[in-house]
This record gives C-alpha cells, structure tokens and sequence, in this order.
C-alpha cells in the first residue's frame, strides 16, 4: 500500500527541541521531493519545509526559518522535522506530503499527520 | 508574498445541486493553482492541479477552471461525501494555501 506515516509528535514545552519522522512505504521515495505541512487546531493549512529527491536543495517557510531543519535518509525511506526554539503558535497537526512530480509543488499523497502541542 | 483569497467562507448546499467555489489571487499565478478536500479529522487529498486538470481517481462532477487571478472549483451535482472543507494552493513561489471553504449540509 502506498502510504505516509508520521510519528513523534506529542507535548513539548516552549524553547524545547522536538523530531518528528515520516515513514515511506509502496513507492520509490527516492524518487520523490518531500514536503512537511501544518495545520493548526481550527485553521487552514501552512507549507512548512520542502527537501529534493538526494537533500540537494530545501527550503522553509519564514515562520519556521532557522529554527526546523528538514532530512531524509533514503536507504530508511524516511522523513524528518527537527524542530527547536518552538512557541505556542507552533502548535499544529504536522503532515508530511509526497510533491505530485518534480518542481510542481502540489502533494498527491499525504500522511495522518502528527499533532504537535508546545505548552507549558 | 501573494495571498490567495476564497469565498464564500461557507456555503450550504443541499445533496444534488451544484457547488461553485472561487479562489482569487493577488497577482498573476498564470494556471499554477490545486484545490484540496479535506474530510472532518482526515488529510487534504488533492483534487485539481494546474488549474483544470483532476488528480487520479477524483470523480468527473468536479472541475476546475480559471486562469490569472481568479480561479472556480465547481462540483456538479453535490454528493453526501463532498460536504467538507475546500482549499485552494498556489504554486508560483513556495506553497501557499487559502484560508478554505467549508461546504456544509444546508
């Protein structure tokens, strides 16, 4: 079955480091660009941080800049979210997304989603 | 930063009719626009990609079209499981979404 699953969200308190993954299977992830988005409780969806098929090129949203680095290891068909120095308005249900073939930045396949709560 | 606007922010509609939704852009995105549906406590599911052309599997009640500015998804005849909530994506920069639809039971 092709699929995303995220794990590894939970509670953390501000100014606290957290790790979210995502687990590939039924496809060829090296052959695709990943995608983390978030969703925050009652609101619309917010792109977060893109990553090439090989980790050549990523980008993030200025919200996020400096603080989440994205990686994936594809001999694991994983992804990840590191995530540091997080405040409340971090709070969200974090997805990763398969981008729907190279440089479209649309997401045909997307995960369950991890929720992320940052409070004290 | 271009902002991506839709309307209505809720629509009430009964099984059957037909569903119209708008997305507008504050610049020029040519046809560099998705939509999404997204179920109550599920994943968004792609819908529509540049523009006017379905995603695998989606059914041919919706379409969209548009260009430039101003963008429509359109569902023709309102099924029980398409009463959820509807975002627009544009994809001249990075990625950025509307604040959404929500297509209620009217």
């Amino acid at each position: 079955e092709v699929q995303l699953v995220e794990s590894g969200g939970g509670l953390i308190q501000p100014g606290g480091s957290l790790r979210v993954s995502c687990a590939a299977s039924g496809f060829s992830f090296s052959s695709y660009n990943m995608n983390w988005v978030r969703q925050a409780p009652g609101k619309g969806l917010e792109w977060v941080a893109y990553i090439s098929a090989y980790s050549s090129t990523k980008s993030y949203a200025d919200s996020v800049k400096g603080r989440f680095t994205i990686s994936r290891d594809n001999g694991k068909n994983s992804l990840y979210l590191q995530m540091s120095s997080l405040r409340a308005d971090d709070t969200a249900v974090y997805y990763c997304a398969r981008e729907f073939g190279s440089g479209t930045y649309y997401f045909d396949l997307w995960g369950q989603g991890t929720p992320v709560t940052v409070s004290s | 930063e271009i902002v991506l606007t839709q309307s209505p922010s809720t629509l009430s509609l009964s099984p059957g009719e037909r569903a119209t939704l708008s997305c507008r852009a504050s610049q020029n995105i040519h046809t560099r626009l998705a939509w999404y549906q997204q179920k109550h406590g599920q994943s968004p599911r792609l819908l529509i990609y540049d523009a006017s052309n379905r995603a695998t599997g989606v059914p041919a009640r919706f379409s969209g079209s548009g260009s430039g500015t101003d963008f429509t998804l359109t569902i023709s005849s309102l099924e029980p499981e398409d009463f959820a909530v509807y975002y627009c994506q544009q994809r001249s920069t990075w990625p950025i979404f509307g604040q959404g639809t929500k297509l209620e039971i009217k």
